[in-house]
């Protein structure tokens, strides 16, 4: 069954610093989404993508992070300067329509840590 | 506000018994809900969603939900859980497009 790939799985960066996030979503499917897990917390969404234009986003997903579908196979998410409360693991996920009636397939994650 | 209640944050349960995961939710319009399970190392598996019509609905690996409208529930069910069920379990509400709300979890420990 086709999956969706994450990589990497595990991103040790210093506070500051730039990080990009690598999803390979299913390739027939055209909604991507971005969500997180901050360690003891809640799965948060983060954003969703389609037809290469941010669908909607949550109050988490402020200047400090975009998204972008570079070609026709990956969907990453870029935090511009990471901060220590970054540090979380982030799921990519797609689905072949941006409705309920079509399952959201997840990654297994990149678990960041922000030193 | 939307929110999801998880009030269990482990449940221990014998390999063979039944389970039951309660999920609450707190949602305005009539919710579409769903159960994920996350293994360890694994990412988020749909087992089952409900959006309208039969309140109990059947998902993946013989897991049941049942959503209660009177009680703002949808309970995950299991008649008899086997060691491969140990995980992390979620609850979610849909409030638009995929923008899930989450519950905190239930960590599913299985007894010998």
């Amino acid at each position: 069954e086709p999956e969706v790939t994450q990589t990497p799985s595990h991103q040790v960066t210093q506070m500051g610093q730039e990080v990009i996030l690598r999803c390979v979503p299913i390739s027939n499917h055209l909604y991507f989404y971005w969500y997180r897990q901050i360690l003891g917390q809640k799965v948060e969404f983060l954003v969703s993508f389609y037809n290469n234009e941010i669908s909607e986003k949550s109050e988490i997903f402020d200047d400090q992070f975009s998204v972008e579908r570079p070609d026709g196979s990956n969907f990453t998410l870029k935090i511009r300067s990471t901060k220590l409360e970054d540090s979380a693991m982030y799921f990519c996920a797609s689905s072949v329509q941006g409705n309920y009636n079509s399952p959201l397939h997840f990654g297994n994650g990149t678990r960041l840590t922000v030193t | 506000a939307q929110s999801v209640t998880q009030p269990d944050i482990h449940i221990t349960v014998s390999e063979g018994a039944s389970l039951e995961l309660r999920c609450n939710y707190s949602y305005g319009a009539t919710p579409y809900l769903f159960w994920y399970v996350q293994s360890p190392g694994q990412g988020l598996q749909l087992l089952l969603k409900y959006f309208s019509g039969d309140t109990l609905v059947q998902g993946i690996k013989g897991f049941e939900a049942e959503f209660k409208r009177s009680q703002s529930s949808f309970n995950l069910r299991k008649p008899s859980v086997h060691w491969s069920d140990a995980a992390e379990y979620f609850c979610a509400v849909g409030v638009s497009n995929y923008q899930l709300i989450w519950g905190a979890g239930t960590k599913l420990i299985i007894k010998p």
